[in-house]
């Protein structure tokens, strides 16, 4: 079947700082990825996809490039700030069923 | 643009009574769904609905009914309220052509579910 997994949290940086947040799926077919961002009390928001194989999607200095020999889509920053503190979702599409990691909390202290 | 409306955003039930948490999108998507949020736990589907008159299980629809009548508007229904379905509810919808999704979820503002 299909799934989602993602590193779990919390993880807590400091400003500037360089993130990782990894995530693995396992697909059937060829599914599109995305990464969500939820920030507290609200709902969440597409923060990047990327829909073949070697495709880098990015958005607000995140980058993350869809890698299917590793299955993998891990979301990265070169520098992070406090504006980022949020929940981060890796996700896949298949077909038209969506599927969802657990989420990482990413706290940035100044 | 409205995008994905969720009413309301805070509710305190008590066990046993029942509620609509509602939900329409403007953006004339056919395809909706409902998720819960429970802590550290990630979304967990309800319902979906493909379209107008057509709805779905989906992991979790124990103790929730939907209803489609209109392509805007998916409302959720609890009977019986229990402790277990507090949680953040979330309606989502797609957009999708010749009933294949093409795009990403649009995501309501979710409701927060308080049963006591």
């Amino acid at each position: 079947g299909n799934s989602v997994t993602q590193m779990e949290g919390p993880v807590t940086l400091s400003e500037e700082a360089f993130l990782t947040i990894n995530c693995t799926y396992t697909a059937t077919g060829y599914p599109s990825l995305f990464w969500y961002v939820q920030y507290p009390g609200e709902g969440l928001q597409l923060l990047l996809k990327a829909t073949k194989a070697d495709d880098k999607g990015s958005n607000k200095g995140f980058e993350a490039t869809y890698r299917k020999e590793t299955t993998s889509f891990h979301l990265e920053k070169g520098s992070v700030q406090v504006s980022d503190s949020a929940v981060y979702f890796c996700a896949l599409r298949e077909g038209n069923q969506f599927y969802f990691g657990t989420g990482t909390s990413l706290t940035v202290i100044p | 643009n409205a995008g994905v409306t969720q009413t309301p955003k805070f509710r305190i039930l008590k066990i046993g009574q029942s509620m609509t948490l509602q939900c329409t999108q403007d953006m004339n998507h056919n395809y909706m769904y409902w998720y819960r949020q429970d802590p550290g736990m990630g979304l967990k589907l309800i319902y979906y609905s493909v379209g107008a008159g057509i709805t779905d299980k989906g992991e979790v629809p124990n103790g929730y009914n939907v209803s489609r009548s209109t392509t805007e508007d998916f409302p959720l229904r609890l009977e019986l309220a229990a402790p277990s379905q507090t949680s953040v509810y979330f309606c989502a919808s797609s957009y999708s052509s010749n009933r294949k999704i093409t795009g990403e979820l649009f995501f309501g503002e979710g409701s927060r579910l308080t049963v006591l």
